[in-house]
């Protein structure tokens, strides 16, 4: 069973607007969660973190909440560029053991 | 070279071949990880090596064999893959495992089990 989800495969976004990235967890112990962003033909590349202690991390442009009691997190990316267009994954670790990654999400900007 | 490096990219292997994927990393880290990612599946974590010794081995079948010579290399040798292995084998490093170190990907090795 995944522990954790992204529910949606891709999304798409104009140029100038918010992008909103979802993921949901099931493990209560996860104490840490990451963001990677993955190119094509590229390997992921950390992109912003949260520790469960807050609630949100915010870095530039991009912004990540988290709702412990909901056991949901979610990326915002303001405003979104074109070249932001790419496969995040959220990424979740309890006590610093191995990294359990979701899916993935396609985001896609159009200018 | 900086960062991690994976080679090759791309491989192409028969059931019966032996082949290894290799990966190195440029930045003075402990601990190297393995990857698959399979289509529509998360990354799922096979191997964790701190310090050239194995720390953690994710229910792997045996027909992958990992090998860390020293904390700059690590290799994946793979005998008698089936077709349903055919997935991108993602290399990564980090400062240690034993608390969260952000970890850096290599490109992967795109591998294809006919």
């Amino acid at each position: 069973d995944q522990q954790v989800k992204q529910n949606s495969p891709s999304l798409s976004v104009q140029e100038g607007r918010i992008s909103i990235l979802n993921c949901d967890y099931t493990n209560s112990m996860f104490d840490y969660f990451l963001w990677y962003k993955k190119y094509p033909a590229e390997g992921p590349t950390f992109l912003i973190s949260i520790s469960s202690i807050k609630d949100k991390n915010e870095d530039g442009r991009f912004t990540v909440f988290l709702n412990k009691s909901a056991k949901h997190l979610s990326l915002h990316i303001v405003p979104s560029q074109p070249g932001d267009s790419a496969v995040y994954f959220c990424a979740a670790t309890q006590a610093g053991t191995a990294l359990i990654f979701g899916k993935g999400t396609t985001l896609s900007v159009s200018s | 070279e900086t960062g991690v490096t994976q080679t090759p990219r791309h491989l192409v292997m028969g059931m019966t071949n032996k082949k290894s994927l290799k990966c190195e990393q440029h930045l003075g880290h402990n601990a190297m990880y393995w990857y698959k990612q399979s289509a529509k599946k998360p990354l799922e974590l096979m191997f964790v090596y701190n310090f050239k010794e194995q720390t953690e081995n994710n229910s792997v079948p045996s027909r992958f064999s990992p090998e860390c010579p020293n904390s700059s290399h690590l290799f994946l040798h793979l005998h008698t893959l089936q077709p349903e292995d055919s997935a991108l084998y993602l290399c990564a490093s980090s400062h240690g495992s034993g608390t969260f170190d952000e970890q850096f990907f290599g490109p992967g090795t795109r591998l294809t089990v006919l």
